[in-house]
C-alpha cells in the first residue's frame, strides 16, 4: 500500500517570490511520482512526472521537482511565482507492481497555493 | 488532439435516485480511470477499465459501478444515491500499453450534488 503526505495544506506567498510545496510518500515498492495542478472548477493538469533517470525533473510553467529516494520526498519548486499560479497542487504516486496498481494514482490531500500581489 | 471530455458537467439528484456519468478518453487511449473528489476525503480512486474489462477497483461500495465500451468510452453509475455521494467525479485516460507508468490525463469532471 502507498500513501502520500503533503506537509502544508496552504501556502501563501508574494508574487515573484520563490515557493516550495512539500510532498513525502510511503511505498513498499518502487514508484512513479507526479505533480498535478487544479484550477477552480477544473480538472487536474499534469505539471511534471518522475519515472526514472535524473532526479531533477522540469515541468510546465517553470516548475521543477526533485526526487529524493532516501528521504522519500518529491518537493515541487518554482523560483518566481505569478498571480496565475494560484491554484491547488496535488502530489501523486503510482507503482509498478502490476495487478492492483493498474490505473491507480494515490493522491496527497493537496496544497492550496495563494500568490499575493 | 481533443482532451478527455465528461458529460454532464453538473448534475443535481435526490437521495435514492441513480445517476450515470459519461467519459470520452483522448483518441487512442485505452485505459480509463475514475476518481471521486470531496473536501473531506480528497481524491480517491474508484476503478479502472482497459479493453472493456475492469482491471482494478478502489474501496467503494457496490453501488458504484462502471463499464467501458469498445470505443474506450466509459460510464460510471451510482445507484441509490446518498448525501455523501455529492462530489466532483473525475475521469482520466491513458495509453495503458505499459503498466502504471503511463501518464493519466484528466477531464474537467462532473459535479454531482445529492439533495
Amino acid at each position: 500500500a502507498q500513501s502520500v503526505t503533503q506537509l502544508d495544506s496552504q501556502v501563501p506567498v508574494f508574487e515573484e517570490a520563490p515557493v516550495e510545496l512539500r510532498c513525502n510518500y510511503s511505498s513498499s515498492v518502487s514508484v512513479y511520482l507526479f505533480w498535478y495542478v487544479q484550477y477552480p472548477n477544473q480538472g487536474l493538469q499534469l505539471l511534471l512526472k518522475y519515472l526514472s533517470g535524473s532526479t531533477l525533473v522540469k515541468g510546465i510553467n517553470g516548475f521543477e521537482a526533485e526526487f529524493n529516494k532516501s528521504q522519500t520526498s518529491f518537493h515541487l519548486r518554482k523560483p518566481s511565482v505569478h498571480i496565475s499560479d494560484t491554484a491547488e497542487y496535488f502530489c501523486a504516486v503510482s507503482d509498478n507492481a502490476g495487478g492492483t496498481s493498474y490505473g491507480k494514482l494515490t493522491f496527497g490531500q493537496g496544497t492550496i497555493l495563494t500568490v499575493h500581489p | 488532439k481533443a482532451g478527455v471530455t465528461q458529460t454532464p458537467r453538473y448534475l443535481i439528484k435526490t437521495r435514492g435516485q441513480q445517476v450515470t456519468l459519461s467519459c470520452s478518453p483522448i483518441s487512442g487511449h485505452r485505459s480509463v480511470s475514475w476518481y471521486q473528489q470531496t473536501p473531506g476525503q480528497g481524491l480517491q480512486f474508484l476503478f479502472e477499465y482497459f479493453s472493456e474489462t475492469q482491471r482494478n477497483k478502489g474501496n467503494f461500495p457496490g453501488r458504484f459501478s462502471g463499464r467501458q465500451f469498445s470505443n474506450s468510452r466509459s460510464e460510471m453509475n451510482v445507484s441509490t444515491l446518498e448525501l455523501g455521494d455529492s462530489a466532483l467525479y473525475l475521469c482520466a485516460s491513458s495509453l495503458a500499453f505499459r503498466d502504471s507508468q503511463e501518464t493519466q490525463y484528466f477531464g474537467p469532471g462532473t459535479r454531482l450534488l445529492v439533495l
